[in-house]
């Protein structure tokens, strides 16, 4: 079926260890990002993506790796997790203008991550 | 850089009744995009309702409506005959014009967000 996905919806890691997060979008979409959702804070952008091999820092992105190989993929490494990196991880994907619904960016269902 | 404030971190609405929730936001753009997303229990950020800053009119989806005051950069969601599935968390967003490549310009800037209860 059509839409982004997001793998796995729950996870549960230990301090130091390595994780990784994955989004896929079947829209084909030239833009991707990543947000974490804490309590009082809203969403925040962690990276983006503009198109494959393209991606750039948003607001919070130490502690995070991502990469882009492919149009449909946009997984984000957490290298060494620390609690404060527990939160809600949202992946989402929008058009390029002149695509169909451009301005309207899409989300993902959500992977909630604690780190212990 | 630009930000978005909600002022009011929890609301309550009898059902039937009409809300309204709170948006500002500060730019220097002159032409940009808002947004008002509902995010229910089950996380899922679904969109309710967007305008664009270049449209003098209002945008309306059904129950729901926006007041959009450009030059008092505030931008509120009233909800109409508010209804049980309505309750949820309520963010505001900003967005700039879209880029083709690069810059941070195209993501969304939240709002803290504004959880509305619906008392039945």
């Amino acid at each position: 079926d059509a839409g982004i996905t997001q793998s796995p919806r729950y996870k549960i890691t230990e301090t130091g260890r390595q994780v990784t997060l994955m989004c896929h979008q079947t829209w084909s979409h030239s833009y991707m990002f990543w947000y974490r959702q804490d309590l009082g804070h809203g969403l925040r952008l962690i990276y983006y993506s503009a198109a494959a091999d393209i991606t750039d820092k948003g607001e919070v992105p130490d502690g995070y790796v991502v990469s882009r190989s492919k149009t449909e993929n946009f997984p984000l490494t957490l290298e060494s997790a620390t609690r404060s990196q527990t939160s809600v991880y949202f992946c989402a994907s929008r058009g390029l203008a002149g695509g169909v619904k451009p301005n309207e960016q899409f989300f993902g269902p959500g992977t909630r991550l604690t780190v212990l | 850089a630009q930000t978005v404030t909600q002022s009011q971190p929890e609301m309550s609405v009898q059902e039937a009744e009409t809300v309204t929730l709170s948006c500002t936001y500060d730019t220097s753009e002159s032409d940009y995009y808002l947004f008002w997303y509902k995010q229910p229990p089950s996380r899922q950020m679904i969109l309710v309702i967007r305008q664009e800053a270049y449209k003098q009119q209002n945008a309306t989806e059904n129950r729901f409506s926006v007041n959009f005051q450009k030059a008092a950069k505030s931008f509120s969601l009233k909800i109409s005959d508010s209804q049980l599935g309505d309750a949820a968390m309520y963010f505001c967003a900003y967005r700039s014009p879209q880029m083709v490549y690069g810059g941070s310009q195209g993501n969304l800037i939240f709002g803290k967000g504004t959880k509305l209860s619906v008392k039945p």
